[in-house]
């Protein structure tokens, strides 16, 4: 039983289109997470919400749209797809009430854009 | 400068090898500290925290220097399945766990 997990895997689009990638844990946890890992492997934060509430907001365009129906889900939609978003985008969920910096990761949603 | 910044490698080392990898984090406030492992086209795994007095796992030992700002990653008798990128983590001060990565330091383990 997957603990987190992503679709599609993989997403070839064109420039300009807008796509969705969706995320489920079913760990119970609290928070969850999206990270970009790009060309060059460096994996950066773009979102976190705990319960619904969207807790971190990093300088991502707002081409991208996180939306958290209940804290099980945490879906990323993307208008107006660059070349540049190309890249590996990972879900991931910790439980809020521990700081043990242990992250559950999906397996990672690879998006081409042509 | 980035937040975490680590040599990338690759480290090249023979099977039974010691080898050592360091990560520096700019953020003085930052709490706590952590090694995740990710192997090629998948997710990041937590490997071990890092505690200020050092802590070791199996082969693993890994060591904080608050003084200094530098995070080290010590694997002995390296295996071939030890091959991977190393991540070095920092959770900063922010009141959530903001967990901020490292590039990443790829070590590649041969016969």
């Amino acid at each position: 039983d997957t603990a987190v997990s992503q679709t599609p895997k993989y997403l070839v689009t064109q420039m300009g289109n807008d796509k969705s990638i969706k995320c489920e844990q079913n760990l119970g946890h609290d928070t969850m997470y999206w990270y970009k890992q790009d060309s060059k492997k460096f994996l950066k934060i773009m979102f976190s919400y705990n319960n619904k509430e969207l807790i971190i907001n990093e300088t991502v365009p707002n081409r991208f749209s996180p939306k958290s129906p209940d804290k099980a889900h945490l879906n990323l939609h993307i208008n107006s797809l660059e070349l540049g978003d190309s890249a590996v985008y990972f879900c991931a969920s910790s439980p809020y009430d521990r700081n043990t910096g242990e992250l559950f990761f999906g397996e990672g949603s690879r998006l081409t854009v042509l | 400068r980035k937040e975490v910044e680590q040599d990338p490698g690759p480290f090249n080392v023979p099977e039974g090898a010691t080898v050592a990898f360091n990560c520096t984090y700019s953020n003085s406030a930052s709490q706590s500290f952590f090694w995740y492992r990710q192997d090629c086209r998948k997710e990041p795994k937590l490997l071990m925290s890092v505690y200020s007095s050092g802590n070791e796992d199996g082969r693993f030992t890994a060591q904080l220097n608050r003084a200094s700002q530098y995070i080290s990653l010590l694997i002995r008798d390296s295996k071939l399945s030890d091959s991977a990128t190393y991540l070095c983590v920092v959770i900063m001060n922010t009141g959530f766990q903001k967990l901020v990565f490292g590039t990443g330091t790829r070590l590649l383990v041969s016969p």
